[in-house]
C-alpha cells in the first residue's frame, strides 16, 4: 500500500464549478497535511496546509481533514482555467522530517 | 531575499558520468530533501537531511549520493550506479522542529534541474 494515494486524472470540471480532490494516506500517526500545486515544468507551490480534523478555508480553497478515516481533500470553488494543474498531497509524520507526497491529480478546468 | 537556489536548470550527462546538482538555501532550515519527479509522476523522495552531517535514505536512494556539510548546502550526486537519471528534480528545505510543536511547516521547493543522459 502506498503511503499517500491520489487518483492520477484528468479530473475535468467546467469553470464555475467546484472541483473536488482527494488523498489518503496510511500512516495513522501523521499529523501534517499540505496540498501543493504544481504547474507544468514547474516546482510545487504550497496552496493549504491542515492539521486539525475538520475544515480550513483560504479564499476559493477549502481542506478538510478526516484523521479517523485518514483522508484529506481539497475543494476548489469557482473553478478558473488558471487552476488547471497538478495537485499534490504531502503528509509529515509528526516529530519527523521526512515528507512523502502522493503521485498527484492532474486537474483541468474547462472554460 | 530568501529562498531556495537550485543550478544548473538543465544539465546533460553522458553515460556513465557522475553528476552534481546543486542545492543552496539561505532560509536558515535545518531539513532538506532532494526528490525525483518522472513525467506523470509525483515526488519520490531520494535524500533527506535534517541537521548538518546527518542525511537518510528517502524511498530511491541507489545510485545516488549526498553531502550536508554546510547548513545552507545540500548538493546530490547522480552517480553512474543510477541507471535511468533522466527526470526532473527539486530540492526542498523546512524548518525542523521537535515533535508536537508548530506541525504546520511547509517544505518550500527550488526551481528544479532537469537531468537529460545523452
Amino acid at each position: 500500500q502506498k503511503e499517500v494515494e491520489q487518483n492520477s486524472g484528468p479530473l475535468s470540471v467546467p469553470e464555475g464549478a467546484i472541483a473536488s480532490l482527494n488523498c489518503t494516506y496510511s500512516d495513522r500517526g501523521s499529523q501534517s497535511f499540505f496540498w501543493y500545486r504544481q504547474y507544468s515544468g514547474k516546482s510545487p507551490e504550497l496552496i493549504m496546509f491542515i492539521y486539525s480534523n475538520g475544515d480550513k478555508e483560504d479564499g476559493r480553497f477549502t481542506a478538510q481533514l478526516n484523521k479517523a478515516s485518514q483522508y484529506v481533500s481539497l475543494l476548489i470553488r469557482d473553478s478558473q482555467p488558471s487552476d488547471s494543474a497538478t495537485y499534490l498531497c504531502a503528509v509529515k509524520v509528526g516529530g519527523y522530517q521526512k515528507v512523502t507526497f502522493g503521485t498527484g491529480t492532474k486537474l483541468q478546468v474547462i472554460p | 531575499d530568501g529562498g531556495i537556489t537550485q543550478s544548473p536548470k538543465y544539465l546533460f550527462r553522458k553515460e556513465g558520468q557522475n553528476v552534481t546538482l546543486s542545492c543552496e538555501q539561505n532560509l536558515n532550515h535545518d531539513a532538506m530533501y532532494w526528490y525525483r519527479q518522472d513525467p506523470g509522476q509525483g515526488l519520490r523522495l531520494i535524500y533527506y537531511s535534517q541537521i548538518v552531517n546527518d542525511f537518510q535514505k528517502g524511498d530511491i536512494a541507489e545510485g545516488y549520493s549526498v553531502s550536508r556539510e554546510k547548513k545552507e548546502s545540500f548538493p546530490l550526486t547522480v552517480t553512474s550506479a543510477q541507471k535511468n537519471p533522466t527526470a526532473f528534480y527539486l530540492c526542498a528545505s523546512s524548518i525542523s522542529l521537535g515533535a508536537g510543536i508548530l506541525l504546520n511547516t511547509e517544505a518550500f521547493f527550488g526551481q528544479g534541474t532537469r537531468l537529460t543522459v545523452v
